[in-house]
């Protein structure tokens, strides 16, 4: 099983910054299966970003992925208040198909 | 557009079975290009995948090892959904359940990633 940690664990910053979110796997993820979602609180996750770097459909182009082998980044280039919520990363190179712990963005 | 809908009770006994539909519209659960999953998310266990099930000329269901001895995931071609059933449920069970689509979009299968998501049901396993 791919164990996926996210870093850090909680990230505080103002709107108009930029976010770095980080995504570490235990082995390398193939063909850079990676997705990254944005989960609020009382909603299901919302893809954000499949095979690493390419963003979902209606994804504003402020978020944007990167990486490959055992690490991915995910960018937030500016900061919108819809924007802070808890961050998960997913890998779907081999089963069973495993998630990060998650990252929560705040509004410093 | 695909959408999913999710139905099922919130509230299952320990030791008795869970069971939850997902009513798909805008798709076939038959189409050769997506899966059908459900994932749970607890605040012990974070997002877990469960399992899936698809169709490519026969129908195939892949699950968890956590939960291979316990799970089982159905189709219904005839009401457009699929099912999760969970046997033996103890608290250690309590999550918010999702169900999920797989497959990208295009029409052809793209990868296991999760788009779109049901709503979401919170299940309490108490007495």
């Amino acid at each position: 099983e791919i164990v996926l940690t996210q870093s850090p664990g909680t990230l505080s910053l103002s709107p108009g910054e930029r976010a770095t979110l980080s995504c570490r796997a235990s082995q390398s993820v193939s063909s850079s299966y990676l997705a990254w979602y944005q989960q609020k609180p009382g909603q299901a996750p919302r893809l954000l970003i499949y095979g690493a770097s390419s963003r979902a459909t209606d994804i504003p182009d402020r978020f944007s992925g990167s990486g490959s082998g055992t690490d991915f980044t995910l960018t937030i280039s500016r900061l919108e208040p819809e924007d802070f919520a808890v961050y998960y990363c997913q890998q779907y190179s081999s089963s069973p198909y495993t998630f990060g712990q998650g990252t929560k963005l705040e509004i410093k | 557009q695909v959408q999913l809908q999710q139905s099922g009770p919130g509230l299952v006994k320990p030791s008795q079975t869970l069971s939850l539909t997902c009513a798909i519209s805008g798709d076939s659960v038959s189409s050769n290009s997506a899966a059908w999953n459900w994932i749970r998310q607890s605040p012990s266990r974070g997002l877990e995948w469960l399992g899936r099930t698809y169709y490519r000329s026969k129908w195939y269901n892949d699950y968890a090892v956590s939960v291979k001895s316990r799970i089982t995931i159905n189709s219904d071609t005839s009401k457009n959904q699929f099912s999760l059933q969970l046997n033996s449920v103890t608290p250690e069970d309590t999550a918010v359940y999702y169900c999920a689509r797989a497959g990208g979009v295009g029409g052809t299968w793209k990868g296991n990633w999760f788009d779109p998501w049901g709503q979401g049901t919170l299940v309490t396993v108490s007495s």
